[in-house]
C-alpha cells in the first residue's frame, strides 16, 4: 500500500510566523504535489516536483515554497505566514510518466493562521 | 488553464442512485478521474476512465464519458449512507512536458436513511 504522510494533521501558527509542512512518501514515486483545498475551490496546485531538486510552480505559488532534497520528502514553507493561507493542505504523490498519473494523497493538515 | 466544473451539492436517499456530473476542457487529456473524500480524510482515487473509452463499470460505480460535449458522469447505484462525502473529479493537463491533475471544485453528496 502507498502511504503518504503529513506531519501534523492541525496547525496554528501566528501571523508572520515561518511554517514548515512535512510530506513522506514511502513508494519511491517521481513526483510530488502539494495542493491547497478550501470551499468553494477545489483543489489548487501550489507547487509540485519530479525530480529530487526540481520544482515547478502551480496555479498559485505565492506566498509559498517548497523544498525537496530527497525523494521521498516533500517539503511547504510559507515564508511569513498570513492570516489568508488559513486553509486544509493535501500533500500527494505519483509513480510518473505513463502510470496513469494516478496522486496518493496524505491526510492533510489544516492550518490556521492568526 | 483548464477548468473543471462540478456542481456543489447532491442529496439523495439510501437506496437511490447519485449521479454526479463534471464538464472539463482539455480534450487532449488522457485520462479523466473521480477521487472521493472522506470527512477529515484525504482524496482517494475511486475510479479513472481513460479517453478512448465511452463507459467503465466497476461493482456499484459506473463512469459515462462522453469526449464530444466534455462531459464525465459518476454513477452511484444503490448509494448507502458511508457513500456520503466530497467527490471530485479531475483531467490531466499537459505542461511543460509534464502531466498534472485539474480538479473540480468537488461535489458534496449528503446520503439520507
Amino acid at each position: 500500500d502507498v502511504k503518504v504522510t503529513q506531519s501534523s494533521r492541525y496547525l496554528v501558527k501566528r501571523t508572520g510566523e515561518k511554517v514548515f509542512l512535512e510530506c513522506v512518501q514511502d513508494m519511491d514515486h517521481e513526483n510530488m504535489f502539494w495542493y491547497r483545498q478550501d470551499p468553494g475551490l477545489g483543489l489548487r496546485l501550489i507547487y509540485f516536483s519530479y525530480d529530487v531538486k526540481m520544482k515547478e510552480k502551480g496555479d498559485i505559488p505565492e506566498g509559498y515554497s517548497v523544498s525537496r532534497e530527497k525523494k521521498e520528502r516533500f517539503s511547504l514553507i510559507l515564508e511569513s505566514a498570513s492570516t489568508n493561507q488559513t486553509s486544509m493542505y493535501l500533500c500527494a504523490s505519483s509513480l510518473g510518466p505513463g502510470s496513469g498519473d494516478e496522486q496518493y494523497f496524505g491526510p492533510g493538515t489544516r492550518l490556521t493562521v492568526t | 488553464g483548464e477548468d473543471v466544473e462540478q456542481s456543489l451539492f447532491l442529496s439523495v436517499r439510501e437506496g437511490d442512485s447519485s449521479v454526479i456530473n463534471c464538464t472539463y476542457t482539455d480534450s487532449s487529456s488522457t485520462y479523466l478521474y473521480w477521487y472521493k473524500q472522506e470527512p477529515g480524510a484525504g482524496l482517494q482515487l475511486l475510479t479513472y476512465i481513460f479517453s478512448n473509452m465511452d463507459m467503465k463499470q466497476d461493482q456499484r460505480l459506473t463512469v459515462l464519458l462522453n469526449k464530444k460535449d466534455k462531459h464525465l458522469s459518476l454513477r452511484i447505484a444503490d448509494t448507502q449512507t458511508g457513500d456520503s462525502a466530497i467527490y471530485f473529479c479531475a483531467e490531466s493537463e499537459l505542461t511543460t512536458g509534464f502531466q498534472k491533475l485539474v480538479f473540480g471544485t468537488g461535489t458534496r453528496l449528503l446520503v439520507s436513511p
